[in-house]
């Protein structure tokens, strides 16, 4: 079945340091969505990207779906501790509702 | 208003018992999910139903079982409880005929089994 590998598992930065999170998906996926979960809180789905290559930015955060559309990252520049919380890539496919999740990568910020 | 809600917030129980997990939904969403979150944060998908219909019944146990009323609704009760069940359990519901499809999820519910 299909899998969304996600790397690394926790990131520890100081404020202002760059932050980035991968995801691989084993097969190719129709979109790919990226969500964050706040400590105690619940997932907010936060962007999606549908094309080959496709580049979005939300203020320091930059997602980019890859050519083979198997592969995406976010990066956020300049962290702030704001920024503190697991993200989470999901991918799907042509054939099926679900959205397969990586495992998350939970960001902690230190002032 | 609250989008997707559940009750209750946290439920503490005893290995053995019987327990329920209820998930309503105002954004007129059609499909609608189980998720078990555990220790480490791993987001699986356990259930979802479109328009009351199961399509999506991933490997659980069968002392899980979902149940959905109507569309605005999906509850689970899970019977027999373990302690390998501890874990927060979040409803989420999604529009499929929507461009995005992003899925909404619930506040979570912190089962915890002693």
């Amino acid at each position: 079945g299909q899998q969304v590998m996600q790397i690394p598992q926790y990131q520890h930065v100081q404020e202002g340091e760059d932050f980035t999170t991968y995801c691989n998906s084993s097969t190719t996926l129709s979109n790919i969505q990226w969500y964050k979960q706040r400590p105690g809180g619940h997932p907010v789905f936060l962007i999606q990207l549908v094309k080959s290559g496709e580049v979005k930015k939300q203020k320091r955060l930059t997602f980019q779906f890859g050519e083979a559309k198997k592969n995406s990252s976010l990066h956020i520049t300049a962290t702030q501790t704001t920024d503190v919380g697991t993200y989470f890539c999901a991918g799907r496919t042509n054939s099926g509702y679900a959205l397969n999740f990586g495992k998350g990568t939970s960001l902690l910020v230190t002032p | 208003d609250t989008a997707v809600s559940q009750t209750p917030k946290y439920l503490v129980t005893q290995m053995g018992n019987d327990k329920s997990i209820k998930c309503e939904q105002n954004l007129g969403h059609d499909t609608m999910y189980w998720y078990k979150q555990d220790s480490k944060k791993f987001l699986k998908i356990m259930f979802s139903y479109n328009n009351k219909e199961l399509i999506i019944n991933e490997t659980v146990p069968n002392r899980f079982s979902p149940k959905s009323p109507d569309k605005a609704h999906l509850n689970l009760h899970i019977n027999s409880l373990e302690l390998g069940d501890s874990a927060v359990y979040f409803c989420a519901s999604s529009q499929t005929s929507s461009s995005i499809n992003e899925q909404f999820f619930g506040p979570g519910t912190r089962l915890t089994v002693l």
